[in-house]
C-alpha cells in the first residue's frame, strides 16, 4: 500500500469553482512533486517542493497554485479550471530534498479530476 | 528524439512464457534509471531501481548498458497479474535534478 495518501480520490467541479487537492506523506521525505496524467500517457510535472520550497514549476497556469503547509503535506488550489485540466493528479514524494541521484519517487493513488 | 523511448506494445505473452523490452534514453550523463509499473487507472508503482551491474528482484531482471543508453526489463514465468504498462523512469543529471523523464509506457498483456 502507497504511503502517501491524496485526497479526494474523485473530485467533479465546474470551472468556476474552486477547490483543493491534498496529499500527506510521513515517511520524513523532503521532496513533495505534483503531477498530472492523462489517459495513455505518462505523468508530466507540474512542481517540486523541495524543503518545503517551490523548486520547480513547469510553466503551469496560475489556475492551478501549489502549497506546501509542512513538510508532510502539499497541497494543489484548483480555480476556474477548463475541461481540458481533466486528468489524473498524482502526488509523490522522494526522500531527498536536495541535488543527490538515485532518488526514488512513490507515488500516491492519485486525485481523478473532472471539469465541467 | 524523444528523451525516453520505449516500444509500446502491446506485448501479448502466454502465462509461464518470458517476456523482456528495452527502453532507450538521450541524455548519456543520466544519473540513475528505474522500472514503474503502472495499471489501468491506477497510481504508477516501483518495480525496481536499475544498477549498473544489473539487478533481479525475482522473477524480474533488469540491465542498463550505458553505451549503447538502453535499460531493460526481463519478465520470467509470466503471471497474469503481471498484465500492466512498464513505464522507463531516468533520472537525467544533477543539474536537472527532480525532472524525471518518463517513457510512453509498454503494455504487457499475459493470457491463459
Amino acid at each position: 500500500d502507497t504511503e502517501v495518501t491524496q485526497t479526494p480520490k474523485h473530485l467533479v467541479m465546474g470551472m468556476t469553482n474552486k477547490k483543493s487537492l491534498k496529499c500527506e506523506q510521513h515517511m520524513g521525505h523532503r521532496a513533495m512533486y505534483w503531477y498530472k496524467q492523462k489517459a495513455k500517457k505518462p505523468p508530466e510535472l507540474m512542481f517540486v517542493y523541495s524543503y518545503e520550497k517551490l523548486s520547480i514549476n513547469e510553466s503551469v497556469p496560475s489556475r492551478f497554485s501549489p502549497e506546501c503547509p509542512n513538510s508532510s503535506l502539499l497541497n494543489l488550489h484548483l480555480h476556474a479550471l477548463q475541461p481540458e485540466d481533466s486528468a489524473l493528479y498524482l502526488c509523490a514524494s522522494s526522500q531527498s530534498g536536495g541535488r543527490s541521484s538515485g532518488n526514488t519517487i512513490y507515488f500516491g493513488e492519485g486525485s481523478w479530476l473532472t471539469v465541467v | 528524439r524523444k528523451e525516453v523511448e520505449q516500444d509500446p506494445g502491446p506485448f501479448n505473452v502466454p502465462e509461464g512464457a518470458t517476456v523482456a523490452f528495452n527502453c532507450t534514453y538521450s541524455n548519456s550523463a543520466s544519473q540513475s534509471f528505474f522500472w514503474y509499473r503502472q495499471d489501468c487507472r491506477k497510481e504508477p508503482k516501483l518495480l525496481m531501481s536499475v544498477y549498473s551491474s544489473g539487478n533481479e528482484d525475482g522473477r524480474f531482471t533488469a540491465q542498463l548498458n550505458r553505451a549503447s543508453q538502453y535499460i531493460s526489463l526481463l519478465i520470467r514465468d509470466s503471471k497474469l497479474s503481471d498484465s500492466a504498462t512498464y513505464l522507463c523512469v531516468v533520472n537525467p543529471t544533477r543539474v536537472s535534478w527532480g525532472k524525471l523523464q518518463f517513457g510512453a509506457g509498454t503494455q504487457v498483456v499475459v493470457t491463459p
